[in-house]
């Protein structure tokens, strides 16, 4: 009964690489979330999928940043040419199809990307 | 905008002292409240929740009540122990269009000496 999985944990990128970030939620779950944490900050909302359609992307920043969650496979989070301040902690969490307020996200390890 | 305020640490106790970790919040709506703990290395794990006025969520000892009078949803444990030790996340989720992202605090860490 495997929970939300994310790879790499770890991921270093020199300045103007792409990185790719992957997810896969839980079983049974079809939503999944991406958030991401800067150092000495709490955790930011970037943008809600459902399977092939991205719901809420708000939080998103407007250029080099890109998510899907295709019917097969894991979501992935892109951000093409990184730069310095990309470096964070991005988290996963996903969750079964909505119920109404409250439905509890699982989340995954994260992935810890570093810029040089 | 909708946002969560928590208390600032770090939070230093000894073996069995009383803890207390204040959040508020400020929404447009009626919020769910949630408490998230990180441990090192891992994900957040949800440790309890409340989705109207005057619930009380619990687990594992810790309690939390929305006090909607107050906006406020502050964490507490009688009796804290060495493994309580971690990053505690304070966050709400709306729930409105469709979205339900949840908006957090910036986290306390708590660290408990024996």
């Amino acid at each position: 009964n495997a929970g939300v999985m994310q790879n790499p944990r770890h991921l270093v990128r020199r300045r103007g690489q792409e990185a790719r970030l992957r997810c896969s939620p839980m079983k049974g779950h079809s939503h999944v979330y991406w958030y991401r944490q800067l150092p000495e900050e709490g955790l930011k909302f970037m943008v809600y999928l459902q399977k092939e359609n991205i719901i809420d992307e708000s939080g998103m920043p407007k250029e080099r940043f890109s998510a899907e969650f295709p019917k097969e496979g894991p979501s992935i989070l892109r951000i093409q040419q990184v730069v310095r301040g990309d470096s964070a902690a991005y988290f996963c969490a996903s969750s079964r199809a909505s119920q109404g307020r409250g439905n509890e996200q699982f989340f995954g390890p994260g992935t810890r990307l570093t810029v040089l | 905008g909708d946002s969560v305020t928590q208390m600032e640490g770090p939070v230093t106790l000894s073996e069995e002292a009383f803890l207390t970790i204040n959040c508020t919040y400020t929404a447009t709506g009626y919020p769910s409240l949630f408490w998230y703990v990180q441990y090192p290395g891992e994900g957040l794990q949800l440790l309890l929740k409340a989705t109207k006025a005057d619930d009380k969520g619990s687990n594992k000892g810790f309690e939390a009540t929305y006090r909607k009078e107050t906006t406020s949803f502050h964490l507490e444990k009688g009796s804290v122990q060495v493994s309580d030790s971690a990053v505690y996340f304070c966050a709400l989720i709306l729930g409105q269009g469709g979205s339900e992202k949840l908006v957090f605090g910036k986290g306390t860490k708590l660290t408990v000496n024996p």
